[in-house]
């Protein structure tokens, strides 16, 4: 099984554009995560999903949006990219609502110029 | 803000055990403690957690105390590729019974020949 897989791995965007994050997951979890994580710090959660159909924001919610429209996929937009949204954006997914073992992607390295 | 206090770095020659303390004096009774590690720009990895009793499995070996103001973390036999940064992490319980994982700034822990 490929797990969690994330596209693209690197990304640099002007300020302003905006650009889709993919994330897809083979083991048919219902819970799937965005963070993010900036250099030296821990991961800040952006959004999550508990199942197709379902989003709820996170701690870092602010300039992001999110859809689940299958339990495979749950891609994050950046409308207007901003300096203060470079960092590592990591996706991951969990079995169910009371197992927080995580399964992460390799992430994406995104730099905002 | 996070709900766990570890050292910023650790060292553990190959070989030995490596044991990776964390405070978390505030945690409340029905929050777990989970272990993650990440090595370097890799996603975060799951080794282990516990809610009052001692756990191990095939990566580790989890020791809370009859407290619960802290854990330590044990690799027995630690070998190069353990050198990460090791995650203690709260699993909280949010307002509508929605369960969060806080992430710190972790402990890098540096393997030595």
């Amino acid at each position: 099984n490929a797990g969690v897989t994330q596209t693209p791995k690197f990304r640099i965007l002007k300020i302003g554009q905006s650009m889709t994050l993919q994330c897809t997951q083979d083991m048919n979890h219902n819970y799937m995560y965005w963070y993010r994580q900036d250099p030296g710090m821990g991961l800040k959660l952006i959004y999550y999903s508990v199942g197709a159909g379902i989003t709820d924001k996170g701690e870092v919610p602010n300039g992001y949006n999110v859809s689940r429209s299958t339990t495979e996929d749950f891609p994050l937009r950046l409308e207007l990219a901003a300096p203060s949204q470079t960092s590592v954006y990591f996706c991951a997914s969990s079995p169910g609502r009371s197992n927080e073992k995580l399964f992460f992607g390799s992430g994406t390295q995104l730099s905002v110029l | 803000d996070a709900k766990t206090t570890q050292p910023p770095s650790m060292d553990c020659a190959e070989g030995r055990a490596a044991n990776l303390p964390c405070n978390h004096s505030t945690i409340s009774g029905n929050e777990y403690v989970y272990w993650y590690r990440q090595i370097h720009s890799q996603g975060p990895q799951y080794i282990i957690h516990g809610l009052k009793n001692n756990e191990t499995n095939e990566m580790a070996s989890l020791i809370i105390t009859e407290d619960r103001k802290s854990s330590t973390l044990i690799l027995p036999h630690a070998t190069l590729r353990d050198t990460a940064v090791y995650y203690c992490i709260v699993r909280v319980v949010g307002a509508g019974n929605n369960r969060k994982l806080i992430w710190g700034l972790g402990t890098s822990l540096a393997v030595n020949p």
